[in-house]
């Protein structure tokens, strides 16, 4: 099991220009979360879905950021324009529903970073 | 006021040192208590879970959950140098939430 993978591990973007992160679950896993850490903020929820379809997507910060999950495999996070308070480690994790609370899995996480 | 609270440290030991990691919540809601490790870039990982109050031991590492107060710890016994890292706390409110709140994250570093 190659765990939850993401990529690119590393962005560094210009304010203004499209970033897209991506998120590929462990199989089976029906939850997938993204989230976003920052020194100052810590580890802030952002959107999660369940069995593809978006269940909460309150910590959007703003219309900026989008995220899709278009099959039970795949995940994108985009923010469209990004500008350098975007700057932050995201992660996408994921969970198989049963084993509730403890059962989540993290990816290593990409580092952006907006200038 | 966060639902979650967690001093960031860091914090700075010897080798062989208690340590005690703590967080305090608002939300007396929260029943199942969670700590996590996080390696220098990576992503957390579950260290230990709990539920309600109580102690759960295992190995070097004791979690301990006081919902009368609304504060949890991590204790690490015999610390280790390759226990450096940072610890995250989380809670959610039942057993079935797949919503977890974290707190910040304590930076411990064990110093040989």
């Amino acid at each position: 099991d190659a765990g939850v993978i993401q990529s690119p591990r590393h962005e560094v973007t210009e304010m203004g220009q499209e970033v897209t992160l991506r998120c590929k679950p462990i199989s089976g896993h029906d939850y997938l979360f993204w989230y976003r850490q920052t020194m100052m903020r810590g580890l802030e929820l952002l959107i999660y879905f369940n069995n593809n379809v978006p269940i909460d997507d309150s910590g959007m910060p703003e219309d900026r950021f989008s995220a899709k999950m278009p099959n039970a495999s795949f995940s994108t996070l985009k923010i469209q324009p990004s500008e350098p308070r975007d700057s932050a480690v995201y992660f996408c994790a994921s969970s198989p529903g049963t084993g509730g609370s403890s059962s989540y899995t993290f990816g290593s996480g990409t580092r952006l970073t907006v200038v | 006021q966060k639902e979650v609270e967690q001093d960031p440290g860091p914090l700075s030991v010897p080798e062989g040192a208690i340590v005690s990691l703590n967080c305090t919540y608002s939300n007396s809601a929260f029943q199942y208590f969670m700590w996590y490790r996080q390696y220098s870039r990576k992503g957390p990982e579950l260290l230990m879970y709990t539920y309600s109050s109580g102690n759960k031991e295992d190995g070097r590492f004791t979690a301990q959950v006081d919902k009368s107060s609304k504060y949890i710890s991590l204790f690490i016994r015999d610390s280790q140098p390759s226990d450096s890292a940072t610890y995250l706390c989380a809670m959610s409110r039942d057993w079935g939430a797949q919503k977890l709140v974290f707190g910040q994250g304590t930076r411990l570093t064990i110093n040989p």
